[in-house]
């Protein structure tokens, strides 16, 4: 398949352990996303890269939440000290260009992370 | 401040009927661009449409149509003889050129077709 894939697809953390949730992107996408979906909500965004480099990164909501994208095609999003708020989906997508042109986002299945 | 509101957050429907769900958005720039996504019980978003705010145009694509009004800041979508296959949420976003990737979702609309 050549869509963006996301591993594990289900993560059950005891609150306080980190987990890290993997993205990989379609084959040459410039740009990378994550999103946080709660239950019952609208996708919340996260972050962004450019390649490798993080260009926005206002969404995430503590810094126990880190991501990067090193070689510019896998991401981690990575969770520290995890809490039990931190449930939830952690969708990825890509795109193909940079911001000459607006594209959609292409998403992953995302990650259903549990955290008791 | 951007906002997108999907005041429907269920919608249930006997198939073969019409079904429109709203959007209505909030923002002060002036060069922006909706979005609407489909997202089936698996999971996965699926894009359905991109609009730019500079083309009011409305649009067709089979069974679907999208209704863009700026002097009402609502960007909605019709499904035309609904199937039991458009049951999932449907979500509605916005981005501005302000916050390019920034993709901000609405609350979303369950839609449930039954047979």
């Amino acid at each position: 398949g050549a869509g963006v894939s996301q591993s594990p697809r289900y993560k059950v953390a005891k609150r306080g352990q980190d987990v890290a949730l993997r993205c990989d992107p379609i084959s040459g996408h410039v740009s990378l996303f994550w999103y946080q979906q709660a239950l019952g909500q609208g996708p919340e965004f996260l972050t962004y890269f450019q390649n490798e480099a993080q260009l926005d990164k206002s969404g995430l909501p503590s810094d126990r939440f880190f991501a990067e994208r090193p070689e510019g095609s896998v991401s981690t999003l990575k969770i520290q000290r995890t809490q039990q708020e931190d449930s939830a989906v952690y969708l990825c997508a890509s795109s193909p260009r940079t911001g000459e042109g607006i594209d959609e986002q292409f998403f992953g299945p995302g990650t259903r992370l549990t955290v008791l | 401040a951007q906002k997108v509101t999907q005041a429907q957050t269920e919608i249930s429907v006997v198939e073969k009927e019409d079904v429109t769900l709203d959007c209505v958005y909030e923002t002060r720039d002036t060069t922006y661009y909706l979005f609407w996504y489909k997202q089936p019980p698996s999971g996965e978003l699926v894009f359905l449409i991109r609009r730019n705010s500079f083309d009011e145009q409305n649009e067709i694509s089979g069974r679907y149509s999208w209704n863009f009004q700026k002097s009402t800041s609502s960007f909605n979508f019709t499904i035309t003889a609904s199937q039991v296959v458009d049951s999932a949420v449907y979500f509605c976003a916005l981005m501005t050129t302000d916050s390019w990737g920034k993709l901000q979702f609405g609350a979303g609309t369950q839609v449930v077709v039954t047979p």
